[in-house]
């Protein structure tokens, strides 16, 4: 089975500070992704990645980075937290491009007060 | 614009009782489509996955249905059990860069003893 994993379930972060959010896949996929999810919202992409040290901005870039330096493993960086970016974060995963099935992680909410 | 909607946002059922979700969508152009459950405080879990040429897929008590010249799909469910209350998420795949992924907002589904 695939397993994608998340840092943390649970977390709480004050304005201004730098949040890492680290996922983890163990199926030696090439494309990882994030998404934001937020309530009456679908989910929206915020980066991507089809390799290593590889990043391409989805919908939502805007106050996040990524960082890719292994190949199991997806880093989002909130540079300065802000409020309007308390959101549960969601993790993929993919195989090659012709592959069609992507694989959720559990989710980070994530409040930032 | 490539959207997903579907219907309807929330709904109670009683457990033994079927249902139906709806998905309308415009993405262009189609690759497939795939509806997920999201149990409350989890990552999405693929259900099914159409393309094209596909118009009926099952999942044990899951149903999804496909009709690629209305743009329309519907999920039902069978003999629902207390497990079955969740959000389903319909999501359409486009063909092209990355095969881009449109969310739908979700019905949120629960069912009652």
């Amino acid at each position: 089975d695939v397993k994608v994993t998340q840092s943390s379930r649970y977390l709480v972060k004050r304005t201004g500070e730098k949040v890492f959010l680290e996922c983890v896949q163990d199926m030696d996929h090439e494309n990882m992704f994030w998404y934001r999810q937020d309530p009456g919202l679908g989910l929206r992409l915020i980066y991507f990645s089809y390799d290593v040290k590889m990043k391409e901005k989805g919908d939502i870039p805007e106050g996040y980075s990524v960082s890719r330096e292994k190949k199991e493993r997806f880093s989002l960086i909130l540079e300065s937290a802000s409020t309007n970016q308390t959101s549960m974060y969601l993790c993929a995963s993919r195989g090659d491009r012709g592959s069609y099935e992507q694989y959720f992680g559990p989710g980070t909410r994530l409040t930032v007060t | 614009k490539n959207q997903v909607e579907q219907s309807p946002q929330s709904l109670i059922i009683l457990e033994g009782k079927n249902c139906t979700l709806q998905c309308n969508y415009t993405v262009s152009p189609f690759s497939n489509l795939r509806w997920y459950k999201q149990d409350t405080g989890r990552g999405p879990v693929s259900l099914t996955i159409m393309t094209f040429s596909e118009n009926t897929k099952s999942n044990g008590r899951y149903t999804a249905t496909l009709d690629a010249d209305t743009k329309q799909s519907s999920l039902h469910i069978t003999a629902s059990q207390l497990s079955d209350s969740a959000s389903y998420i319909c999501v359409v795949s486009a063909y092209g860069y990355g095969n881009k992924l449109v969310f739908g907002a979700g019905t949120i589904l629960r069912v009652k003893s």
